[in-house]
């Protein structure tokens, strides 16, 4: 089975710019979750995608979306871009229980380097 | 935000040596994930836990969850080379209440040969 695949593995963008990442979960889940992980703040939950809903939200900016495919893919959409949001992004993909809730356990890609310049 | 606190927060050791750490909150989790990620990966999930006081094994790897839901740790017995990377744990609550995992600072294992 593949695993969480990640699109692009690495970025350069300039401030102000927008940018969008893809992650396909693997194959038979239905949930998707985004990280940023910055070497200051660690691993930070961004949001939560269950059958093309938003069910949970960290503490990040407006400028910080996302959205889920009937597919169970998902795209994360970074807007305006500053210096600060330069970090490696992370999806994770986790498998339902009874078809109903995701479970517990959560698989991730392998990243999408972004540096913003 | 948020952040579990894991320690030590880096470990220098011979191989062959056995390996401890651990994580704690002041909040209560209904699982404890424990990862492995390398230089510009992703981590790799170890080992997962789902009930107070639970012991799972894989293969030299061994991570335990609180009887107090508030802790966990993860051992690694007779360490080698491969093992050089960051640990992670992560903090899950159950769904209705948040679900989101939160994840410690990691732990920095160097393994000397």
């Amino acid at each position: 089975k593949a695993g969480v695949t990640q699109t692009p593995r690495y970025l350069i963008k300039t401030r102000g710019q927008q940018v969008t990442l893809s992650c396909s979960p693997i194959s038979g889940h239905r949930s998707v979750s985004w990280y940023q992980q910055t070497p200051g703040q660690g691993l930070q939950f961004l949001f939560e995608y269950f059958s093309e809903t938003q069910r949970n939200k960290g503490n990040f900016p407006g400028r910080f979306s996302g959205r889920q495919f009937s597919n169970s893919r998902s795209e994360m959409n970074v807007s305006t871009l500053e210096l600060g949001d330069s970090a490696l992004y992370l999806c994770a993909s986790s498998p339902t229980r009874g078809g109903a809730l995701p479970n517990t356990e959560a698989f991730f890609g392998q990243g999408t380097r972004l540096t913003v310049v | 935000g948020q952040q579990l606190n894991q320690s030590p927060q880096s470990m220098f050791i011979q191989e062959g040596e056995d390996v401890s750490m651990n994580c704690t909150s002041s909040s209560i989790f209904n699982t404890w994930l424990w990862y492995k990620q390398d230089p510009g990966e992703g981590p790799v999930l170890l080992i997962a836990l789902y009930k107070a006081g639970e012991l799972t094994s894989n293969g030299r790897l061994t991570a335990q969850f609180g009887i107090t839901r508030k802790d966990s740790f993860l051992n690694i017995s007779a360490s080698i080379p491969s093992d050089v990377g960051i640990y992670f744990c992560a903090g899950r609550r159950a769904y209705n209440q948040g679900g989101k995992l939160i994840f410690g600072q990691g732990t920095e294992l160097s393994v000397k040969p």
